[in-house]
């Protein structure tokens, strides 16, 4: 089946930690993006990449980064320097300015 | 300012109503593309609707319509016969054909009372 996984579902994380949050899309798309969601609130773009080995920041990119190795995966590292990163993180993929496509989302939770 | 304003918040609707989400958006370009996403409880986006700015014609899927209207920049979402599986959060969005990035709405939560 073709489509993007998040893995994990829920993440927790003890304040200090870093984490990393997986995003691999099998859609052979281009372009892939990480959004944060906070209950009540709409997506602000964490950062988003267009090719391999490439990527900007979006809104909210501070306390955050990301790799783009491969076309398949974007994984998103929230660091210690993140303060408040309990939320909802989605990852979407697209082919370049067209629909993007959205994964599962990950609950993450700092203790 | 807002390039996408979702000014409903939240909307409650007995079920079997029909009810409509506003959706106005600001562009400058000419080309340009509207989307619909729903996000259900389970926090996944789906798809539901793109449309590029050079096609003003209305579509229906089921019970599902949209009306996309230039002259009002807005871009209206209306489910008839609403069903409790409709109760989600509805974001509409914007994406520039000179950028790179999708502008998101900050969502209608649609509840359908049983």
């Amino acid at each position: 089946d073709g489509g993007i996984t998040q893995s994990p579902k829920y993440l927790f994380r003890k304040e200090g930690q870093n984490v990393t949050l997986s995003c691999e899309q099998n859609l052979n798309h281009d372009a892939m993006y990480w959004y944060r969601q906070d209950p009540g609130q709409g997506l602000r773009l964490i950062y988003y990449s267009q090719i391999v080995n490439d990527f900007q920041k979006g809104d909210i990119a501070e306390g955050y980064s990301v790799s783009r190795e491969k076309k398949e995966s974007f994984p998103l590292t929230v660091t210690s320097a993140q303060k408040n990163p309990t939320a909802f993180y989605l990852c979407a993929s697209s082919p370049s300015y067209d629909t993007q496509y959205f994964g599962p989302g990950t609950r993450l939770t700092v203790l | 300012a807002q390039k996408v304003t979702q000014a409903q918040t939240e909307i409650s609707v007995v079920e079997k109503e029909d009810v409509t989400l506003d959706c106005v958006y600001e562009t400058r370009d000419t080309t340009y593309y509207l989307f619909w996403y729903k996000q259900p409880p389970s926090g996944e986006l789906v798809f539901l609707i793109r449309r590029n700015s050079f096609d003003e014609q209305n579509e229906i899927s089921g019970r599902y319509s949209w009306n996309f209207q230039k002259s009002t920049s807005s871009f209206n979402f209306t489910i008839t016969a609403s069903q409790v599986v409709d109760s989600a959060v509805y974001f509409c969005a914007l994406s520039e054909a000179a950028g790179n990035q999708f502008y998101f709405g900050t969502g209608t939560s649609l509840t359908v009372i049983p």
